[in-house]
């Protein structure tokens, strides 16, 4: 079956400007978590998604950052006045009811210039 | 704030050889999830230890969560060329915290 996608696959943006990064979990996917994840680093928890609501969002590491999951299936993950400092891999991955195991995408490039 | 830290940061070994990787967290844990990454690709879920001292094996991995709850292995037998990557651990409180990783190579 499908696994989870992101898009786009790679993003090049210049410093100031909005992102927007997609996520599509696998159906029936209840969880939703946000990473990030820089050259030689594990990924940095972002958020945590159950269903509709932000469950945990302590990770975002500033306003600047938002997400939001309307319908408790597709994310979409904002960073606004994006710095330099942003540009990591962005993964997203999601987890079927009952579970733990988490199912990543293959996450989203941004470089931010 | 919470850290999971893991040994070695690298690894080399002979095709043949085992291989062994360390995770240790600060805070006590719920569970503890292993994942392989390779190069370019993004994580795979392996495997989830929740109970204390707990032993699991997939064919030649076997995974360790200490009786503290605290820290956790991932021991290889006999490495090949396919376990080539980069292996992190991710201790669960309320929320996953990923290890530093520890990146694995096999020579031929």
């Amino acid at each position: 079956g499908a696994g989870v996608s992101q898009t786009p696959s790679n993003k090049v943006t210049e410093k100031g400007k909005y992102v927007e990064l997609r996520c599509d979990p696998i159906s029936g996917h209840t969880a939703l978590y946000w990473y990030r994840q820089s050259l030689g680093q594990g990924p940095e928890f972002l958020i945590y998604f159950q269903g509709t609501g932000a469950a945990d969002d302590s990770g975002l590491p500033n306003d600047r950052f938002f997400a939001v999951r309307p319908e408790g299936s597709v994310s979409t993950l904002k960073i606004q006045r994006t710095e330099r400092g942003d540009s990591a891999v962005y993964l997203c991955a999601s987890s079927p009811p009952g579970s733990y195991e988490q199912y990543f995408g293959p996450g989203t490039r941004l470089t931010v210039t | 704030g919470q850290q999971v830290m893991q040994i070695p940061q690298y690894q080399h070994v002979q095709e043949g050889e085992d291989f062994t990787t360390y995770c240790n967290s600060s805070t006590t844990l719920s569970n503890i999830q292993w994942y392989k990454q390779r190069p370019g690709g993004h994580p795979v879920f392996l495997i989830q230890l929740v109970k204390s001292g707990e032993v699991k094996k997939q064919k030649r991995l076997t995974f360790q969560f200490g009786e503290a709850k605290k820290n956790s292995s991932l021991h290889i037998t006999a490495t090949q060329t396919t376990d080539v990557g980069t292996y992190f651990c991710a201790g669960q409180t309320y929320k996953y915290i990923f290890g530093t990783g520890t990146r694995l190579k096999v020579l031929a």
